[in-house]
């Protein structure tokens, strides 16, 4: 049982490449999450996907697109990489579909991947 | 403005010592609360969760927190802390139906022998 696993772990850009990161949920899960980390900031919400077919915007949607096409995957975009994208992207699961309701405990990221490292240059 | 403030950038501690990770949060509603913890190279991974009832919440790991309502705090603590718990903490605030969990910038903790 993989989890969260993102790919690629690392990658270098230069500014003006596009490049796709990829989060796959092996949990069925339906809410899936893109956060990305800066240093003394803590994690910022950039899209969510509530379902498959769904997406929404977070906390710093601006220069990203996101796609939910099946369950298992979500997938972030950078048309047009900038510098200031340089950052550590996470992606998060939560909400088992076997539950009929909706629980307040799974609003919230359960589980994270390890993790993407992407530097633009 | 809703926020979440850990005011220790960093903390260390001796093996065997207490610890309390310090969290303050504004927020307009009833707040739920959580802590996760991220060893180096890895994800976030979730501690405990306060969302309503007993202030005192138990975690995994041996970890637990106390929700303070007039204080705005949800501080962690753990009675005896073992070297493999240096690692980065972050304490997290939101509600349900927004997807908008705030969170901290977080504690780095360091655990000498």
């Amino acid at each position: 049982n993989a989890g969260v696993t993102q790919t690629p772990k690392f990658r270098v850009l230069k500014t003006g490449q596009s490049m796709t990161l990829l989060c796959a949920q092996d949990m069925n899960h339906e809410y899936m999450y893109w956060y990305r980390q800066d240093p003394g900031m803590g994690l910022r919400l950039i899209h969510y996907s509530v379902g498959e077919g769904t997406t929404a915007k977070g906390e710093v949607p601006d220069g990203y697109n996101v796609s939910r096409l099946k369950k298992q995957n979500f997938l972030l975009g950078l048309e047009s990489a900038a510098p200031s994208q340089t950052s550590v992207y996470f992606c998060a699961s939560s909400y088992p579909s076997q539950f009929k309701t909706r629980p307040t405990d799974y609003d919230q990221p359960q589980h994270f991947g390890d993790g993407t490292r992407l530097s633009i240059l | 403005a809703q926020s979440v403030t850990q005011p220790d950038i960093h903390i260390t501690v001796s093996e065997g010592a207490s610890l309390e990770l310090r969290c303050n949060y504004s927020y307009g509603a009833t707040p739920y609360l959580f802590w996760y913890v991220q060893s180096p190279g890895q994800g976030l991974q979730l501690l405990l969760k306060y969302f309503s009832g007993d202030t005192l919440v138990q975690g995994i790991k041996g970890f637990e927190a106390e929700f303070k309502r007039s204080q705005s705090s949800f501080n962690l603590r753990k009675p005896s802390v073992h070297w493999s718990d240096a690692a980065e903490y972050f304490c997290a605030v939101g509600n349900t139906g927004g997807f908008k969990t705030i969170f901290g910038a977080g504690t780095r903790l360091f655990v000498k022998a």
